[in-house]
């Protein structure tokens, strides 16, 4: 069956340094992956999405890596700051708008 | 712009009790709908989901169900409600039809605990 596993799940990282997330997944062929930010009590929102024929994609601090041969995602903030404090949830789709969750890895920035 | 709307914000029912959940989506035509459950410890679990008025996808079998009476209304029923059935309920839509927009758009969620 699909498997989605994000490696951490706590991050605590000190601000000012480069927050690496990861997310690994077997039994899937994506057609894309994408990351969101989740809020406590709040509904998850769209970070970036990147699809299965792109390497790297970036906005504004956020670097988000796709590697289909290790099939591994790579979720870099760089410069953190306290107020990135959240959780990432990274989610794969196959092109049917459905989308696959990983349970999340809660980030702490530490002032 | 669109919004999402979830109600009611919490809720707590006892076991045995029937649910009525409600999402709108305001903004958009003829999205595609989802209702996910995020129990402590899990992630986001797929529900349902819709891609248009009465046509519902059941991704887990449960004793939930769902219903699109209208083109942006999504509403989650279930007649008896279990322990089990506690968690975090968020409601999501997607443009439906548009190549490469595949990402979704959260509500606020609901937090129903049943005791």
């Amino acid at each position: 069956s699909q498997k989605i596993e994000q490696n951490s799940e706590a991050l605590n990282i000190q601000e000012g340094k480069t927050a690496t997330l990861t997310c690994n997944y077997t039994n899937y062929s994506p057609a894309y992956l994408q990351w969101y930010r989740q809020d406590p009590g709040r509904g998850p929102v769209f970070l970036l999405l990147i699809r299965e024929n792109e390497k790297e994609k970036r906005k504004e601090r956020l670097k988000v890596t796709f590697d289909t041969t290790l099939k591994q995602s790579l979720f870099h903030i760089t410069a953190s700051q306290p107020a990135d404090s959240a959780t990432y949830l990274c989610a794969l789709g196959a092109g049917s708008y459905q989308l696959t969750f990983g349970k999340g890895t809660k980030l702490s920035v530490i002032p | 712009s669109q919004t999402i709307h979830q109600w009611p914000a919490t809720l707590v029912q006892p076991v045995g009790s029937p649910l009525s959940l409600e999402c709108t989506v305001e903004g958009t035509s003829n999205p595609n709908l989802y209702w996910y459950r995020q129990a402590a410890g899990r992630g986001l679990q797929l529900l349902f989901y819709s891609v248009g008025i009465g046509q519902i996808s059941s991704e887990v079998p449960q004793n939930l169900s769902a219903s699109r009476p209208q083109d942006r209304q999504f509403i989650l029923s279930s007649k008896k409600l279990l322990l089990s059935d506690s968690g975090f309920y968020l409601c999501a839509w997607t443009y439906a039809g548009l190549a490469g927009a595949y990402e979704q758009y959260f509500g606020p969620g609901t937090r129903l605990t049943v005791t």
